[in-house]
């Protein structure tokens, strides 16, 4: 079974400033994805960014990057000039070519001003 | 484009009630996933639909039912309501019935189901 582990409940950063989000996960699958989503308070889950596990050149998304390190089963999201309304819970999520998401319990980001 | 649509919003019901949540699609997508988010937790998978027919079910108890229609939209039942499925319920639809790199998952602004 596919698991995902985030184990930051809570962090801030200062606007302009760079903070990390860390991602662990656990699969069986030989190829799989790994997905950043973002929840606003609005409830609506938005895709940040996303990478295929065969591709070992992480991907980047204008202020959003991924170091995603295959061996380790580690995604971590780097978010650069943070900005206020990058305010919002971060849920790690992946899939092994299946149909469904499998979601970690998700990280509070605040952004002080 | 209108993006994915739920209804309704929010939604309370009494302790061994039914209820029926409903889910738009974006135009042209054909599939439809189900996902559970207790506060405090991420979402949990239900159901996917593809084309009409369940390709994925989560373990999830008989009282969770789903289908979906010709237009490709799509319900979500729950029988014998609990205080435990008191959650957000979040659809999600997309092209095609498996979730890769290059295909994504849109979702909607869920519904908050409130049982007492």
């Amino acid at each position: 079974a596919q698991t995902v582990t985030q184990s930051q409940p809570e962090m801030s950063v200062q606007e302009a400033e760079t903070v990390t989000l860390s991602c662990t996960y656990d699969t069986s699958e030989s190829d799989y994805y790994l997905f950043w989503y973002k929840q606003p308070p609005s409830r609506q889950m938005i895709l940040v960014i996303r990478q295929e596990a065969y591709k070992q050149q992480n991907a980047t998304e204008n202020r959003f990057s991924v170091n995603f390190q295959k061996a380790a089963k580690s995604f971590s999201l780097k978010i650069s000039d943070s900005q206020l309304g990058d305010a919002a819970m971060y849920f790690c999520a992946s899939t092994g070519g299946s149909e469904k998401l499998v979601f970690g319990k998700g990280t509070k980001l605040t952004v002080n001003p | 484009d209108a993006g994915v649509t739920q209804s309704p919003t929010h939604l309370i019901k009494t302790r061994g009630q039914h209820v029926t949540l409903r889910c738009s699609p974006i135009s042209g997508h054909k599939s439809v996933s189900w996902y559970q988010q207790v506060l405090g937790q991420g979402p949990q998978f239900i159901f996917q639909y593809y084309e009409k027919e369940e390709r994925g079910r989560g373990n999830f108890p008989d009282r969770f039912s789903a289908r979906q229609f010709p237009n490709y939209s799509s319900e979500l039942n729950v029988n014998a309501l609990l205080l435990g499925d008191s959650a957000l319920y979040l659809c999600a639809s997309s092209l095609i019935d498996r979730l890769a790199v290059n295909t994504e998952a849109f979702f909607g602004q869920g519904t908050r189901l409130t049982v007492v």
